[in-house]
């Protein structure tokens, strides 16, 4: 079955760069029609997409953060890894990694259907 | 790229159905039939309950349904039960290979 899972820092300070990995089996991107999403949700507060990477090193982040992120996959390890710099406190959140596929039928990534447990961030120097 | 827009709350006894909505853009929930909807109970990951609008994946209660119509979609849980009391946020795809997520619905059975 497909499972994931974050790693990285419990604590960042303010300015730094954060990086997380995910770490994922039960899939892998040699197989075409997988992406694998970056999302977080502040404490208390809505999900956010951050970033998407698919099988065939196409990716995307999103508009409002596309200066600060950066996406990487490894292949060879199942691996994904998003870099965040800058960091400040509004960006403590919980970080999670998820799986989206591709539909069969009309061609379209459809939903994140497997979802990483999270990894709190918290900026705070 | 803004978040999609959902009520703060909602509530029912069980028993009941309640409908949740999510308003986008035409640019977003307009546009594609790919809109999905997640529960999520707290501490928890997010679970998908429905996808392309009105697919519900294998394991999910029949009780969940999901509709679309112009830049608005909707989630409706029929039968309410004390275990459907959860966030929900719906996604959608943006264009361009992206996505936007909703502010959110706290659902509280009464």
């Amino acid at each position: 079955q497909i499972t994931l899972k974050e790693s990285g820092p419990t604590l960042v300070r303010p300015t730094q760069t954060l990086t997380l990995t995910c770490t994922f089996s039960g899939f892998s991107f040699s197989t075409s029609g997988v992406g694998v999403g970056w999302i977080r949700q502040p404490p208390g507060k809505a999900l956010e997409w951050l970033a998407l990477i698919y099988w065939d090193d196409d990716k995307r982040c999103s508009p409002s953060l596309k200066n600060r992120l950066t996406i990487t996959k490894d292949t060879s390890k199942n691996q994904v890894v998003l870099t965040m710099t800058n960091m400040d406190p509004v960006d403590t959140a919980t970080y999670y990694c998820a799986h989206i596929p591709r539909s069969g039928t009309t061609g379209f990534y459809t939903a994140f259907d497997f979802w990483g447990q999270g990894t709190l961030v918290t900026v705070s120097s | 790229q803004s978040a999609l827009t959902q009520p703060a709350s909602v509530s029912g006894s069980p028993g009941q159905s309640i409908t949740i909505s999510c308003t986008g853009t035409s640019s977003d929930v307009g546009s594609f039939n790919l809109v999905s909807w997640y529960q999520q109970h707290p501490g928890k990951a997010p679970k998908v309950m429905i996808s392309e609008v009105s697919k519900r994946p294998s394991g999910v209660s029949s009780r969940f349904s999901g509709s679309k119509s112009g830049n608005t979609a909707s989630l409706t849980i029929s039968g309410l039960q004390a275990e459907d009391e959860a966030d929900y946020y719906c996604c959608a795809y943006a264009g361009n290979s992206t996505y936007v997520f909703g502010t959110g619905t706290k659902v509280t059975v009464l």
